[in-house]
């Protein structure tokens, strides 16, 4: 079993929709939980990052973790086509340790 | 401003041809790290450093070398390359390992023949 599950997607809606992304994690160790945002042949950019389980939001962007179940989530509040991109969750567990990324959810938001 | 810089950004060489990746932060981060990103698979990480002349392999070490001689600096060395690692390369540096905020570069496209 992967530690972090993801759909590739693509997920294609209409702009103005609200956009739901999501992960699912096997290590229960998790404590930091990212979404980063990447453009075609661009470097990933941090959007949000989430410590333990709640929620964060940024704006249009809304970002849940369920420790729980163990199963995150970002939301796109008035997707704009500007939102068109990779979106990949990543976590750790804390202390030196490096991420763990999902595969990436490719997004499209048809103007 | 804050940047992570590689190059080359795009790169065709042949299989045994040795070649490197070079890669400068000018934000004084600690820590640095490579990865690949492929089709299905997703960011892998190759190498990391946590300071100076401090390194480790990551998840996918193999047919790569790494240097962390100054704090800025975090070179991708290909001694040999092969068909299978043709694909597109990504430096990234936090301020110190653990970081939540990692900062990535451009990418570098590769592909060995």
């Amino acid at each position: 079993q992967k530690e972090v599950e993801q759909d590739p997607g693509p997920l294609s809606v209409p702009e103005g929709a609200i956009v739901s992304l999501n992960c699912t994690y096997s290590n229960s160790a998790f404590q930091y939980f990212m979404w980063y945002r990447q453009y075609s042949r661009k470097g990933p950019e941090l959007l949000m990052y989430t410590y333990s389980s709640g929620n964060k939001e940024d704006g249009r962007f809304t970002a849940q973790v369920d420790k729980s179940s163990k199963y995150i989530s970002l939301f796109i509040r008035d997707s704009q086509p500007s939102d068109s991109a990779t979106y990949l969750c990543a976590m750790r567990t804390g202390g030196a340790d490096g991420l763990t990324f999902g595969k990436g959810t490719h997004l499209i938001i048809q103007p | 401003e804050a940047q992570v810089t590689q190059n080359p950004r795009y790169l065709i060489t042949v299989t045994g041809k040795k070649l490197t990746v070079t890669c400068s932060q000018n934000m004084n981060h600690e820590y640095m790290s490579w990865y690949r990103q492929d089709p299905g698979l997703g960011l892998r990480q190759i190498y990391y450093s946590m300071n100076v002349e401090v390194t480790d392999k990551g998840d996918v070490p193999e047919g790569y070398k790494v240097s962390r001689k100054e704090k800025r600096n975090f070179p991708l060395i290909l001694e040999s390359p092969s068909p299978n690692q043709t694909s597109l390369y990504f430096c990234a540096s936090s301020f110190q390992a653990g970081g939540n905020t990692i900062y990535f570069g451009e990418g570098s496209w590769l592909t060995v023949v």
